[in-house]
Protein backbone atom coordinates (compact mmCIF):
# COMPACT_ATOMS: atom_id res chain seq x y z
CA UNK A 1 0.00 0.00 0.00
CA UNK A 2 0.97 3.57 -0.17
CA UNK A 3 3.85 4.63 2.34
CA UNK A 4 4.55 8.50 3.58
CA UNK A 5 7.94 8.55 5.09
CA UNK A 6 8.34 11.37 7.53
CA UNK A 7 12.34 12.40 9.20
CA UNK A 8 12.80 12.80 11.89
CA UNK A 9 11.02 11.15 14.38
CA UNK A 10 12.32 13.20 17.04
CA UNK A 11 14.16 16.80 16.80
CA UNK A 12 15.57 18.63 19.47
CA UNK A 13 16.69 22.03 18.54
CA UNK A 14 17.74 25.17 20.29
CA UNK A 15 15.73 28.16 20.99
CA UNK A 16 16.26 30.73 17.83
CA UNK A 17 17.12 27.42 14.85
CA UNK A 18 15.53 26.04 12.55
CA UNK A 19 14.41 22.98 11.70
CA UNK A 20 13.11 21.09 8.78
CA UNK A 21 10.93 18.28 8.20
CA UNK A 22 10.77 15.86 5.33
CA UNK A 23 7.54 13.75 3.74
CA UNK A 24 8.52 11.54 0.90
CA UNK A 25 5.66 9.59 -0.72
CA UNK A 26 7.62 5.67 -1.43
CA UNK A 27 5.05 4.56 -3.81
CA UNK A 28 3.14 7.18 -5.26
CA UNK A 29 2.81 10.34 -6.27
CA UNK A 30 1.25 12.77 -3.59
CA UNK A 31 -0.52 15.62 -5.70
CA UNK A 32 -1.38 17.10 -2.29
CA UNK A 33 0.43 17.56 1.06
CA UNK A 34 -1.56 18.01 4.20
CA UNK A 35 0.39 19.19 7.31
CA UNK A 36 -0.83 19.01 10.57
CA UNK A 37 0.00 19.69 14.26
CA UNK A 38 -0.88 17.58 17.01
CA UNK A 39 -0.89 19.01 20.87
CA UNK A 40 -0.55 16.65 23.78
CA UNK A 41 -4.52 15.11 24.19
CA UNK A 42 -5.65 16.75 21.36
CA UNK A 43 -6.68 16.98 17.72
CA UNK A 44 -4.76 17.43 14.74
CA UNK A 45 -4.84 20.72 13.33
CA UNK A 46 -4.67 21.37 9.75
CA UNK A 47 -1.55 23.67 9.57
CA UNK A 48 -1.28 23.80 5.85
CA UNK A 49 -2.71 22.51 2.08
CA UNK A 50 0.41 22.19 -0.44
CA UNK A 51 -0.33 21.39 -4.35
CA UNK A 52 2.90 20.40 -6.05
CA UNK A 53 4.17 23.19 -7.92
CA UNK A 54 1.91 26.09 -5.65
CA UNK A 55 2.34 28.11 -3.00
CA UNK A 56 1.12 26.36 0.00
CA UNK A 57 -2.27 27.75 1.63
CA UNK A 58 -2.52 27.73 5.34
CA UNK A 59 -4.94 27.91 7.96
CA UNK A 60 -6.07 31.00 9.58
CA UNK A 61 -3.69 31.77 12.70
CA UNK A 62 -0.54 30.02 11.25
CA UNK A 63 2.62 32.22 10.35
CA UNK A 64 3.07 31.21 6.75
CA UNK A 65 6.37 32.87 7.29
CA UNK A 66 7.42 30.81 10.09
CA UNK A 67 6.08 27.14 8.90
CA UNK A 68 7.75 27.46 5.64
CA UNK A 69 5.82 24.54 3.05
CA UNK A 70 7.93 23.30 -0.29
CA UNK A 71 6.43 21.01 -2.38
CA UNK A 72 8.66 21.24 -5.23
CA UNK A 73 8.27 17.64 -6.15
CA UNK A 74 5.86 14.84 -6.08
CA UNK A 75 7.30 12.43 -3.99
CA UNK A 76 8.34 15.40 -1.56
CA UNK A 77 7.45 17.91 0.73
CA UNK A 78 9.22 19.98 3.28
CA UNK A 79 7.97 21.78 6.54
CA UNK A 80 10.27 24.17 7.64
CA UNK A 81 10.09 25.71 11.52
CA UNK A 82 11.96 28.78 11.63
CA UNK A 83 13.03 30.54 14.26
CA UNK A 84 11.96 27.74 16.53
CA UNK A 85 10.54 29.11 20.08
CA UNK A 86 9.51 26.61 23.03
CA UNK A 87 5.64 27.02 22.11
CA UNK A 88 6.11 25.38 18.64
CA UNK A 89 7.24 22.10 20.77
CA UNK A 90 4.68 19.76 18.95
CA UNK A 91 3.85 16.52 17.19
CA UNK A 92 3.82 17.46 13.23
CA UNK A 93 2.01 15.36 11.07
CA UNK A 94 2.27 15.16 7.18
CA UNK A 95 -0.57 13.53 4.90
CA UNK A 96 -0.41 12.61 1.30
CA UNK A 97 -2.86 11.98 -1.08
CA UNK A 98 -2.52 10.91 -4.82
CA UNK A 99 -4.08 12.48 -8.43
CA UNK A 100 -7.94 10.29 -8.15
CA UNK A 101 -7.50 8.47 -5.18
CA UNK A 102 -9.30 8.34 -2.19
CA UNK A 103 -6.76 7.97 0.44
CA UNK A 104 -4.53 9.94 2.70
CA UNK A 105 -1.39 8.26 3.66
CA UNK A 106 0.08 9.79 6.97
CA UNK A 107 3.69 10.17 7.99
CA UNK A 108 4.54 8.66 11.35
CA UNK A 109 5.40 12.07 12.67
CA UNK A 110 7.80 14.47 13.75
CA UNK A 111 8.20 15.26 17.54
CA UNK A 112 10.22 18.51 18.12
CA UNK A 113 11.42 19.76 21.38
CA UNK A 114 12.59 22.99 21.26
CA UNK A 115 14.60 24.00 24.52
CA UNK B 1 -17.72 26.60 12.16
CA UNK B 2 -17.31 22.88 11.00
CA UNK B 3 -16.68 20.62 13.53
CA UNK B 4 -15.59 17.09 14.81
CA UNK B 5 -16.47 15.98 18.18
CA UNK B 6 -15.96 12.78 20.11
CA UNK B 7 -17.88 12.37 23.18
CA UNK B 8 -15.67 9.58 25.10
CA UNK B 9 -12.10 10.50 25.52
CA UNK B 10 -10.80 7.88 27.56
CA UNK B 11 -12.10 4.30 27.31
CA UNK B 12 -10.86 1.06 29.45
CA UNK B 13 -12.90 -2.16 28.79
CA UNK B 14 -11.96 -5.33 29.33
CA UNK B 15 -11.28 -7.87 26.38
CA UNK B 16 -14.23 -9.43 24.51
CA UNK B 17 -16.64 -6.56 26.00
CA UNK B 18 -18.09 -4.65 23.07
CA UNK B 19 -16.94 -1.00 22.20
CA UNK B 20 -18.83 2.01 21.02
CA UNK B 21 -17.27 5.34 19.94
CA UNK B 22 -18.79 8.28 19.22
CA UNK B 23 -18.78 10.58 16.56
CA UNK B 24 -20.77 13.56 15.91
CA UNK B 25 -19.85 16.12 13.13
CA UNK B 26 -21.06 19.80 12.34
CA UNK B 27 -21.25 20.53 8.67
CA UNK B 28 -23.33 22.10 6.76
CA UNK B 29 -23.03 19.78 3.23
CA UNK B 30 -21.81 16.45 1.87
CA UNK B 31 -19.61 15.03 3.85
CA UNK B 32 -17.36 12.24 3.49
CA UNK B 33 -16.12 10.68 7.10
CA UNK B 34 -13.55 8.28 8.34
CA UNK B 35 -12.08 6.81 11.66
CA UNK B 36 -8.48 6.56 11.79
CA UNK B 37 -6.44 4.40 14.28
CA UNK B 38 -3.11 5.36 15.54
CA UNK B 39 -1.38 2.36 17.83
CA UNK B 40 1.82 3.34 20.08
CA UNK B 41 4.13 4.77 18.40
CA UNK B 42 2.97 4.31 14.98
CA UNK B 43 1.48 6.56 12.49
CA UNK B 44 -2.71 6.82 11.85
CA UNK B 45 -4.01 4.08 9.85
CA UNK B 46 -7.46 3.91 8.13
CA UNK B 47 -10.47 1.75 9.94
CA UNK B 48 -12.88 2.60 7.46
CA UNK B 49 -14.05 5.04 5.58
CA UNK B 50 -17.86 6.11 4.10
CA UNK B 51 -18.61 8.30 1.46
CA UNK B 52 -21.96 6.70 0.02
CA UNK B 53 -24.28 3.79 -0.25
CA UNK B 54 -24.79 1.70 2.48
CA UNK B 55 -24.42 3.51 5.84
CA UNK B 56 -23.19 0.20 7.82
CA UNK B 57 -19.37 0.49 6.75
CA UNK B 58 -17.16 -2.64 7.66
CA UNK B 59 -14.00 -1.54 8.18
CA UNK B 60 -10.48 -3.57 9.52
CA UNK B 61 -9.70 -5.70 12.11
CA UNK B 62 -13.66 -6.02 12.81
CA UNK B 63 -14.70 -2.40 13.20
CA UNK B 64 -17.72 -0.64 11.67
CA UNK B 65 -19.47 2.27 11.91
CA UNK B 66 -22.62 3.58 11.19
CA UNK B 67 -23.61 6.89 9.19
CA UNK B 68 -27.10 8.68 10.75
CA UNK B 69 -27.10 11.77 8.68
CA UNK B 70 -30.30 12.89 11.02
CA UNK B 71 -28.36 12.57 13.92
CA UNK B 72 -24.91 13.52 12.62
CA UNK B 73 -23.19 10.78 13.80
CA UNK B 74 -20.56 8.39 12.79
CA UNK B 75 -20.57 5.23 15.32
CA UNK B 76 -17.60 3.74 15.81
CA UNK B 77 -18.73 -0.14 16.79
CA UNK B 78 -16.49 -3.57 17.39
CA UNK B 79 -18.96 -6.18 19.06
CA UNK B 80 -15.42 -8.25 20.97
CA UNK B 81 -12.55 -5.90 21.78
CA UNK B 82 -8.94 -7.02 21.97
CA UNK B 83 -5.89 -6.36 23.95
CA UNK B 84 -4.68 -5.57 20.60
CA UNK B 85 -6.81 -2.83 20.20
CA UNK B 86 -5.32 -0.26 22.84
CA UNK B 87 -5.06 2.34 20.63
CA UNK B 88 -6.29 6.25 19.69
CA UNK B 89 -9.04 6.35 17.66
CA UNK B 90 -9.84 9.32 15.74
CA UNK B 91 -13.00 10.30 13.50
CA UNK B 92 -12.67 12.44 10.95
CA UNK B 93 -14.45 14.86 8.74
CA UNK B 94 -13.93 16.19 4.78
CA UNK B 95 -16.47 17.76 2.74
CA UNK B 96 -17.21 16.40 -1.16
CA UNK B 97 -19.61 15.12 -3.12
CA UNK B 98 -17.68 11.90 -3.71
CA UNK B 99 -14.50 10.24 -2.48
CA UNK B 100 -12.38 12.98 -4.94
CA UNK B 101 -12.88 16.04 -3.01
CA UNK B 102 -9.22 16.08 -2.00
CA UNK B 103 -10.28 18.51 0.75
CA UNK B 104 -8.32 18.30 4.07
CA UNK B 105 -9.55 16.29 6.81
CA UNK B 106 -10.85 17.60 10.07
CA UNK B 107 -10.28 15.37 13.07
CA UNK B 108 -11.85 15.11 16.18
CA UNK B 109 -9.69 15.24 19.15
CA UNK B 110 -9.25 11.30 19.68
CA UNK B 111 -10.58 8.73 22.03
CA UNK B 112 -7.96 6.80 24.36
CA UNK B 113 -8.77 3.26 24.23
CA UNK B 114 -7.15 0.85 26.67
CA UNK B 115 -8.14 -2.88 26.63
CA UNK B 116 -7.38 -4.80 29.78
CA UNK B 117 -6.45 -8.94 29.23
Amino acid sequence: GAVVSQHPSRVICKSGTSVKIECRSLDFQATTMFWYRQFPKQSLMLMATSNEGSKATYEQGVEKDKFLINHASLTLSTLTVTSAHPEDSSFYICSARGAGGDGYTFGSGTRLTVV
Amino acid sequence: AQSVSQHNHHVILSEAASLELGCNYSYGGTVNLFWYVQYPGQHLQLLLKYFSGDPLVKGIKGFEAEFIKSKFSFNLRKPSVQWSDTAEYFCAVNEGENSNSGYALNFGKGTSLLVTP
